[in-house]
């Protein structure tokens, strides 16, 4: 299986300030790789997907960039509802897999 | 509108079978590339995927837990259930049910629909 990592595993930063999430992969993925947002008691909801892409109704401020095994999501200007956790996820074998997750708060 | 929710017992007991079925509407999964995967999160900690039904009946197993789930969909009426034999109190956590869909060759399976989920705590 893909083994996903992400780093670092939390970050602490303000209203306002530029973010980057790193996730690296343990084979290339190409770009099969997908970014989500959780907050608590809330099911994720899809940022990114294929690797830069943005889903439909996401702001502007989130983007992603990456290919092969190295990924990062930027969030350009911190807004109070961008603090939750951050899930990456590879789709390019038939078993999926997540990252552990990265933990934004202020 | 696309929706999915969750349903089965909220409590099991260890060694006991789990039993959960995703009720969706406002896609069929006979249409070619819909899929729909089961993923779980043990409270506090990270997601984890554990099976797929695509629109032609195949199925995919999470390598860890491939002798215990078994994934099947009743496409007339919107369903799918998905079967956990012998669980332990480490198979705690919210289940969810996520729509993926794609449209060609080139997919890196994102899910853009999720159900809200169901907690089931496996406890004697």
């Amino acid at each position: 299986d893909i083994q996903m990592t992400q780093s670092p595993s939390s970050l602490s930063a303000s209203v306002g300030d530029r973010v980057t999430i790193t996730c690296r992969a343990s084979q290339s993925i190409s770009d099969y790789l997908n970014w989500y947002q959780q907050k608590p008691g809330k099911a994720p909801n899809l940022l990114i997907y294929a690797a830069s892409s943005l889903q439909s109704g996401v702001p502007s401020r989130f983007s992603g960039s990456g290919s092969g095994t190295d990924f990062t999501l930027t969030i350009s200007a911190l807004q109070p509802e961008d603090f939750a956790t951050y899930y990456c996820q590879q789709g390019y074998t038939t078993l999926l897999t997540f990252g552990p997750g990265t933990k934004l708060d202020i | 509108q696309v929706t999915l929710k969750e349903s089965g017992p909220a409590l099991v007991k260890p060694t006991q079978t789990l039993t959960l079925t995703c009720t969706f509407s406002g896609f069929s999964l006979s249409t070619n590339g819909m899929r729909l995967s089961w993923i779980r999160q043990p409270p506090g900690r990270a997601l984890e995927w554990l099976a797929r039904i695509d629109w032609d009946d195949e199925k995919f197993y999470s390598t860890s837990l491939k002798t215990r789930l078994t994934v099947s969909k009743d496409t007339s009426e919107n369903r799918v259930v998905l079967t956990m034999t012998n669980v332990d109190p480490v198979d705690t956590a919210t289940y969810y049910c996520a729509r993926s869909y794609c449209n060609s060759g080139r997919c890196s399976v994102p899910f853009d629909h999720w159900g809200q989920g169901t907690l089931v705590t496996v406890s004697s």
